[in-house]
């Protein structure tokens, strides 16, 4: 079974709904991140939390908000969806000292 | 403003060459560098890392090397392989802050 799974893997949806994006890890790890990438801008980090009760804004916040509902989750809302927030998104999680950060496979989002 | 950076979107070379991916920086704070690889449909993974205080990582085919005078490091593939198709990213850390900043990647083709 994959490390780091993510539901769902595909969505589609419409501008003004609110989506959540679900992240799940068996590594153990206490930092969780979320990503977004999006062709020819690589991977830009929007949320990422150090453990359950640290959570901190990236360089994209604005517009999303997450959930720390446990050490192995991590969830990614949009509360109103929009269609430049159509991307591919990634959580990823890492454990010091190394900074070796493990991917899920992707969600791909269409905001239409 | 971006801190780190893949100049070249796209290399395509022969199988069984060298192949040599660039990544410049431009934050001398950043004190370790990673390479991650990135298949269609799939999350990237980690491949190969580099501390600042070394100028050179071996991991089988996969070399990195670090020029901090530069701001440049370089991951070499030797032999290049069909399957070492796919994105490469560059990604840097600054000091114990856990977050990675990513480049924009790099699509290597290996053209058998």
């Amino acid at each position: 079974d994959a490390d780091v799974t993510q539901t769902p893997r595909n969505r589609i949806t419409k501008t003004g709904k609110r989506i959540m994006l679900e992240c799940s890890q068996t590594k153990g790890h206490d930092r969780m991140y979320w990503y977004r990438q999006d062709p020819g801008l690589g991977l830009r980090l929007i949320y990422y939390s150090f453990d359950v009760k640290d959570i901190n804004k990236g360089e994209i916040s604005d517009g999303y908000s997450v959930s720390r509902q446990a050490q192995a989750k991590f969830s990614l809302s949009l509360e109103s969806a929009i269609p430049n927030q159509t991307a591919l998104y990634f959580c990823a999680t890492s454990d010091g000292p190394v900074e070796t950060q493990y991917f899920g496979p992707g969600t791909r989002l269409l905001v239409l | 403003d971006q801190q780190v950076k893949q100049n070249s979107p796209s290399l395509s070379v022969q199988e069984g060459r060298i192949s040599i991916l660039n990544c410049d920086y431009t934050n001398s704070m950043f004190d370790y560098f990673l390479w991650y690889k990135k298949y269609p449909a799939e999350g990237p993974t980690f491949l190969i890392s580099i501390s600042s205080i070394k100028d050179k990582n071996e991991d089988g085919r996969f070399t990195v090397f670090l020029n901090k005078s530069a701001k440049h490091l370089s991951l070499h593939i030797v032999p290049s392989q069909p399957g070492d198709s796919a994105v490469y990213f560059c990604a840097a850390r600054r000091g114990s802050n856990y977050k990675l900043t990513f480049g924009k990647g790099t699509l290597l083709t290996v053209n058998p």
